[in-house]
């Protein structure tokens, strides 16, 4: 069975960079069938698509959150990794990471179909 | 940017029939996916490319497509099924990908 494990700092200080790690067991993350994505939630509110990453390498990024936001994938760790910079009180959210399939659909966009638990990251001097 | 738009709020009793709409320009082009979130925990997908329904979701979740907008049916609906529920899908580029406003789903 999948599994898709955040982690990370709880706490991040505003300005500075909010760092998670997604470590994914029970399946490769080098499948050429799998996108990986992060996805995040503010408290009380709706859920916001920040960006995915291909095995290659490859990666997509919600426009509004673009000029802030890296993801990267190490393959030998079976891990991917975001990275959000400059951060404000408005980022402080629920952090999904998140399988994107592309077996269920000929073409995009695909569907989220194996997610994390999700770690909460506040941030707060 | 981009923007789906769900209703805030349904409310149904038990048994009845709940109908969630989400309204997009770029419906008509893109594959359209639903995800049910109770509290505090992380969103399940229920209903994939428009109308299709993964294993291990009941048969009482149902999706369509008309135009703009995509619905998410619930049939008979039971009080566990009280959640959000989120629409899911993509500019017309294909890349961008947005969710729905959320609905929150009440059983009487």
């Amino acid at each position: 069975q999948l599994q898709l494990q955040e982690s990370g700092p709880g706490l991040v200080k505003p300005s500075e960079t909010l760092s998670l790690t997604c470590t994914v067991s029970g399946g490769s993350i080098s499948s050429s069938s799998y996108y990986w994505g992060w996805i995040r939630q503010p408290p009380g509110k709706g859920l916001e698509w920040i960006g995915s990453i291909y095995y290659s390498g490859s990666t997509y990024y919600n426009p509004s959150l673009k000029s802030r936001v890296t993801i990267s994938v190490d393959t030998s760790k079976n891990q991917f990794s975001l990275k959000l910079s400059s951060v404000t009180a408005a980022d402080t959210a629920v952090y999904y990471c998140a399988r994107v399939s592309r077996t269920l659909a000929a073409a995009g966009p695909f569907p989220f179909d194996y997610w994390g638990q999700g770690t909460l990251v506040t941030v707060s001097s | 940017s981009y923007e789906l738009t769900q209703p805030p709020s349904v409310s149904v009793s038990p048994g009845q029939t709940a109908r969630i709409t989400c309204s997009g320009d770029a419906l008509p082009k893109q594959y359209a996916y639903w995800y049910q979130q109770k509290p505090g925990q992380a969103p399940v997908l229920v209903i994939y490319k428009d109308s299709e329904r993964p294993s291990g979701i009941p048969e009482r979740f149902s999706g369509s497509s008309s135009g703009t907008t995509v619905t998410l049916t619930i049939s008979g609906v039971q009080a566990e099924d009280e959640a959000d529920y989120y629409c899911q899908s993509a500019d017309s580029s294909g890349t961008s990908y947005v969710f729905g406003t959320g609905t929150k789903v009440t059983v009487l």
